[in-house]
């Protein structure tokens, strides 16, 4: 079984379409991530989730909507879809502990976002 | 704001060799550290942690870290490398109450045969 799902591994649209990406984590984990990859391999989180609160909102155009419906579901919804939202987008999951979860993060196999 | 740095685009060791990719942080208070690795057209793969204890960590693969806290470094290393070690690696994170990992921009490892 895969640990954490990504559906579709491959996204190409059209310029101003709106798209979403789905997510889910069967290891029981209670905190879940998105990240960005751009073409230069260069990584940068996105949104994070914890028991469905939203916990980490980075610098992300508001066109991008997570949506949570349980801890083990991440959504990405994007609005007008731009040609620099081209990128690969990564699910991620972690169990935390306290206030500072040491788990390490279990890495979903990318979705490839082509916007033409 | 946690950083990493990763002063390495590309590494390139025969196969056999020993091998060290370099890292560098930055945060406040104590760091999580973790490496992790990527193949072409994959999700990454978690090689490595260090949280407390032992500065050298043992993970996967047979690769290892050592921690120096007053370099802040956390470099990985490897004995002797195999041409399937070929991909990009990764430094990253988790300090100053962040949930979030902040990685380095990536080391590609070339194993020539």
């Amino acid at each position: 079984d895969t640990a954490v799902s990504q559906t579709p591994k491959y996204l190409v649209t059209q310029m101003g379409n709106d798209k979403s990406i789905k997510c889910e984590q069967n290891l029981g984990h209670d905190t879940m991530y998105w990240y960005k990859q751009d073409s230069k391999k260069f990584l940068k989180i996105m949104f994070s989730y914890n028991n469905k609160e939203l916990i980490i909102n980075e610098t992300v155009p508001n066109r991008f909507s997570p949506k949570s419906p349980d801890k083990a579901h991440l959504n990405l919804h994007i609005n007008s879809l731009e040609l620099g939202d081209s990128a690969v987008y990564f699910c991620a999951s972690s169990q935390s502990t306290g206030t500072r979860g040491t788990g390490e993060l279990f890495f979903g196999e990318g979705s490839r976002l082509t916007v033409l | 704001a946690q950083s990493v740095a990763q002063p390495e685009d590309q590494v390139n060791v025969a196969e056999g060799n020993p091998l060290t990719v370099k890292c560098t942080y930055s945060v406040s208070g104590n760091p999580y550290l973790f490496w992790y690795v990527q193949y072409p057209n994959r999700g990454l793969q978690f090689l490595l942690k260090y949280i407390t204890g032992d500065n050298l960590v043992k993970g996967s693969y047979g690769f290892e870290a050592e921690f120096n806290k007053s370099q802040t470094s956390f470099h990985l290393k490897k004995p002797s490398v195999l041409v399937s070690d070929s991909a990009l690696y990764f430094c990253a994170v988790r300090g100053g109450g962040a949930d979030g990992l902040t990685f380095g921009k990536g080391t590609h490892l070339i194993i020539q045969p």
